[in-house]
């Protein structure tokens, strides 16, 4: 089936030090891989999309890169912020369908 | 352009009675999708729904739990009977139609927060 795995959490780093969020997948076919933020008490936002092999998504200073050959899409960001403080979820959506199929989540705090 | 508008943010019942969210997706969206967080855990997809079809129900439990979108007005996801285990938060998500075969962006509202007591 389909299902994606991410880094267990929580994680907690300091502000100005880098951070990777580990996601790896498994599916049929050629998924569309995305990281969405939940800030407290909000929805889901968009954070950015990738959708084919070795495409990079970036938005805000984030960045992960659709690897195929290790079924991978980790978060990476150089230098975090309190404000990026949040749940992040790493998504697949499978080629021809709209649904997505989410990790658990990784809380992150980034403390001052 | 509002968002994905979800009502009530929040929502108390006791055991046995009914709950009814309400979606309204982002304008010129016509799919709908829904999804449950319980805590501590991530989003498990409920159902996808287009105006008046259901796509996809497979994440709706069998009993209890319905959805609908009609052809005109929001998107209700009803549950009757809650029971403690219904506590959770409720996302609705919509999407436009299909531009690509894939990495089509879907857009979710803040929730609703149910709690059964």
């Amino acid at each position: 089936g389909n299902s994606v795995t991410q880094m267990e959490g929580p994680v907690t780093l300091s502000e100005e030090a880098f951070l990777t969020i580990n996601c790896t997948y498994t599916a049929t076919g050629y998924p569309s891989l995305f990281w969405y933020v939940q800030y407290p008490g909000e929805g889901l936002q968009l954070l950015l999309k990738a959708t084919k092999a070795d495409d990079k998504g970036s938005n805000k200073g984030f960045e992960a890169t659709y690897r195929k050959e290790t079924t991978s899409f980790h978060l990476e960001k150089g230098s975090v912020q309190v404000s990026d403080s949040a749940v992040y979820f790493c998504a697949l959506q499978i080629q021809g369908a709209q649904k997505l199929v989410f990790g658990q989540g990784t809380r992150l705090t980034i403390n001052p | 352009n509002a968002g994905v508008m979800q009502n009530p943010r929040h929502l108390v019942r006791r055991r046995g009675q009914e709950a009814r969210l309400r979606c309204s997706p982002m304008k010129g969206h016509s799919h709908v999708y829904w999804y449950r967080q319980l805590p501590e855990e991530g989003l498990k997809f409920m159902v996808y729904l287009q105006k008046e079809n259901i796509i996809d129900e497979s994440g709706m439990p069998k009993e209890r739990f319905s959805a609908e979108f009609p052809k005109e007005g929001p998107s209700i996801l009803r549950i009757q009977q809650v029971v403690r285990g219904d506590s959770a938060a409720y996302f609705c998500a919509s999407s436009p139609e299909m531009r690509a075969v894939s990495g089509n962006t879907i857009y979710f509202g803040e929730g609703s927060w149910l709690t059964v007591v």
